[in-house]
């Protein structure tokens, strides 16, 4: 049974430190994994989704890797800004039980001004 | 950019009510998903749809749940009768059979039963 753990649960830091968020995974059999942003009572914002065939996506400060073979993923902030405080979320889909996504339980980010 | 619309963003029902939960997935999908999300702990799956049948439910899908594609747009989400613990979240996801296998979720209903 896939399980997806993340570690810190929570991370506070500095505005304009980089920062790196860490996700594990225990099946390597996934068609993709996504980070998502939540806010405080909000919904899910996507930020990246890494196919099981790449190493890496970036989008402006964001980057993520997937070492799928040992079943881990990173988030890398760059520049960290108070804006960035939320609750980041790592997700994979697997190739087995049905196409449902695998939530972690998520990293609390608070960035001080 | 298309996206996966749900109504309402906030409803408030009394225990024992029955409520309905809307989602609008992007016009192409074929496969629809519901999840929840109780405060404080992880999205969780609740159900899976296709060519107009469950194709997989979890645990917590109990009796009480059911789901509909109605009109060919919406997919909805009902829970017949409410109690205090099925407050929380719920996402609804769309997903196209081709391309990237990525789910797309909307907003999210925030219920709370009273």
């Amino acid at each position: 049974k896939q399980e997806v753990t993340q570690i810190p649960a929570a991370l506070s830091v500095p505005e304009g430190e980089n920062l790196v968020l860490n996700c594990s995974f225990t099946d390597s059999a996934i068609y993709n994994l996504q980070w998502f942003r939540q806010d405080p009572g909000k919904g899910l914002t996507s930020l990246l989704l890494i196919q099981s065939s790449q190493r890496e996506q970036t989008s402006g400060r964001l980057n993520a890797s997937l070492d799928k073979s040992s079943g881990r993923s990173t988030l890398y902030i760059a520049a960290s800004q108070p804006g960035d405080s939320a609750t980041y979320l790592c997700a994979v889909l697997p190739y087995t039980g049905g196409f449902k996504t695998i939530f972690g339980a998520g990293t609390r980010l608070f960035v001080k001004a | 950019e298309p996206e996966v619309t749900q109504t309402p963003s906030h409803q408030v029902t009394q225990m024992g009510q029955e409520v309905i939960l809307r989602c609008v997935p992007i016009s192409n999908h074929l496969y629809f998903y519901w999840y929840r999300q109780i405060l404080g702990q992880k999205v969780e799956f609740l159900v899976s749809f296709y060519n107009n049948e469950i194709s997989e439910k979890s645990e917590i899908f109990d009796d009480q749940f059911s789901v509909e594609r109605p009109d060919g747009s919406n997919f909805t989400l009902k829970i017949r009768s409410t109690k205090l613990e099925d407050s929380a979240m719920y996402f609804c996801a769309s997903r196209s059979d081709r391309g990237r296998n990525e789910q797309f979720f909307g907003p999210g209903t925030r219920l709370t039963v009273l």
